[in-house]
């Protein structure tokens, strides 16, 4: 079964401080990636994708097969990214669907 | 970017009665939408998945009765909850995936909340 697993409900660190918002995914097949962030009282956006090695935003997330995982990463974290961020596999046919974790809620302290 | 509308924001009705939500992609022609419900602080729940001129694909445990989804265009799908009870309370949100697209990637709506009282 096609599961999706971000392990921290909440996640809390103080501004400057970096920050790993953790994925791990069990997928069959070479799953696309996504990551997406709610801001308060915003919709659901795209945040980056694997396919294009993008940052947006400072945040990096790097696909490793081997341990199935898909981080999301800040090297330096701003209040601003205070958000939910929801993991977001995608089993590479056009009539799939994205399975999205749980989520992680993300608050930058100032 | 690509947008998608949802109408309305927020509504409030009786228990009993039938609430429809529409969702438009606006800029985009999409093949596929999706319907989603949100309840607080919680993760996104996949209600069905909506296809163009076929039938919608509900997950396991949604009564396809219950949530009568209608995809007449490539612009537009539109979620009715029949019958509404105070447990139908909740926000729905929609999606949808660009056709010319040549990525996975989803489109959200803004949401609906729906209250039933």
């Amino acid at each position: 079964a096609q599961r999706v697993t971000q392990p921290e409900k909440l996640l809390s660190v103080f501004k400057g401080a970096p920050v790993e918002l953790k994925c791990n995914y069990s997928y069959s097949g070479s799953p696309e990636l996504f990551w997406y962030v709610q801001y308060s009282r915003q919709r659901l956006q795209l945040l980056l994708r694997h396919i294009s090695r993008e940052s947006i935003k400072g945040f990096t997330a790097d696909l490793n097969k081997g341990e199935t995982s898909f981080h999301l990463k800040k090297p330096f974290a701003q209040e601003e990214d205070s958000a939910m961020y929801y993991c977001a596999p995608h089993r590479g046919t056009n009539a799939g669907k994205s399975t999205f974790g749980d989520g992680t809620t993300l608050t930058v302290k100032p | 970017g690509a947008v998608v509308s949802q109408h309305p924001s927020w509504v409030i009705c009786k228990s009993g009665t039938s609430v429809k939500i529409e969702c438009r992609s606006l800029d985009f022609q999409a093949t596929t939408m999706f319907w989603y419900r949100q309840f607080p602080k919680q993760s996104l729940m996949l209600m069905a998945t909506s296809n163009e001129g076929s039938k919608a694909t509900y997950e396991q445990g949604v009564e396809k009765d219950k949530f009568l989804i209608n995809h007449a265009s490539l612009t537009l799908s539109t979620l009715t909850v029949t019958s509404a009870h105070p447990e139908d309370s909740s926000f729905y949100i929609c999606s949808a995936r660009d056709r010319g697209g040549g990525s996975y990637e989803q489109y959200f709506g803004p949401g609906t909340r729906l209250t039933v009282t």
